[in-house]
């Protein structure tokens, strides 16, 4: 079974400031990693995901996140924010077998409303 | 692209009725989909997971009866919520994933209020 849990459930920040929206997790098994951000009564758009390689994976919207297996992290981050960015940011894990193959199930944290202000 | 549609995207119903909500994978073929409900200001929880062809694998706590899945076609997948309470209020998110695939395609999701 798997865990998230995302330490800020609210991050205010002012327009083209930096931000970090943190996120661990626990698992017994290898994990695959996602962010996904939704917009008011929307559904869930895909950020960036972490399946395998490289660390340091770059998403959409100039957002980017580092796996740190040692640490179970998987915490996002934006250089400089837009207004456009306020949003609710989910991070979610899926358990993955040897082979390779994804188990299928998400398990979401609890999520962390992002408000840029002016 | 990944495009997950949902019908409809907002639903008022009489206490009692059942409603039938649609979700389609546009652009590829979802083996799999997946059915979520999500509280205001909470996470999503998962209802379901449905392989094409086959019966839906309900979570811990779900209603298989009340909640009906059917995911007859490689596009489609159906909830039907039946017999509607005010309870059942919520917003219903589907997503879709292909085969052998790690990543699951959200659609913009279902308002349903019962009166």
């Amino acid at each position: 079974a798997q865990s998230v849990t995302q330490l800020d459930s609210q991050v205010p920040v002012f327009e083209e400031a930096p931000v970090e929206l943190r996120c661990n997790y626990s698992s017994s098994v290898s994990v695959y990693l996602f962010w996904y951000v939704q917009y008011p009564n929307q559904g869930l758009q895909l950020l960036l995901k972490y399946l395998s390689g490289s660390t340091l994976v770059k998403g959409i919207n100039g957002f980017e996140a580092e796996f740190n297996k040692s640490q179970t992290s998987f915490h996002l981050r934006k250089p400089s924010v837009h207004i456009s960015d306020t949003a609710e940011y989910f991070c979610a894990v899926s358990g993955r077998n040897a082979g390779g193959t994804s188990y299928g199930k998400l398990t979401f944290g609890q999520g962390t409303i992002l408000t840029v202000h002016p | 692209g990944a495009v997950v549609s949902q019908h409809p995207s907002r639903v008022i119903c009489k206490s009692g009725t059942s409603v039938k909500i649609e979700c389609r994978s546009l652009d590829f073929q979802a083996t799999t989909m997946f059915w979520y409900r999500q509280f205001p200001k909470q996470s999503l929880m998962l209802m379901a997971t449905s392989n094409e062809g086959s019966k839906a694998t309900y979570e811990q706590g779900v209603e298989k009866d009340k909640f009906l899945i059917n995911h007859a076609s490689l596009t489609l997948s159906t909830l039907t919520v039946t017999s509607a309470h005010p309870e059942d209020s919520s917003f219903y998110i589907c997503s879709a994933r292909r085969r052998g695939g790690e990543t699951q395609y959200f659609g913009p999701g279902t308002r349903l209020l019962v009166l």
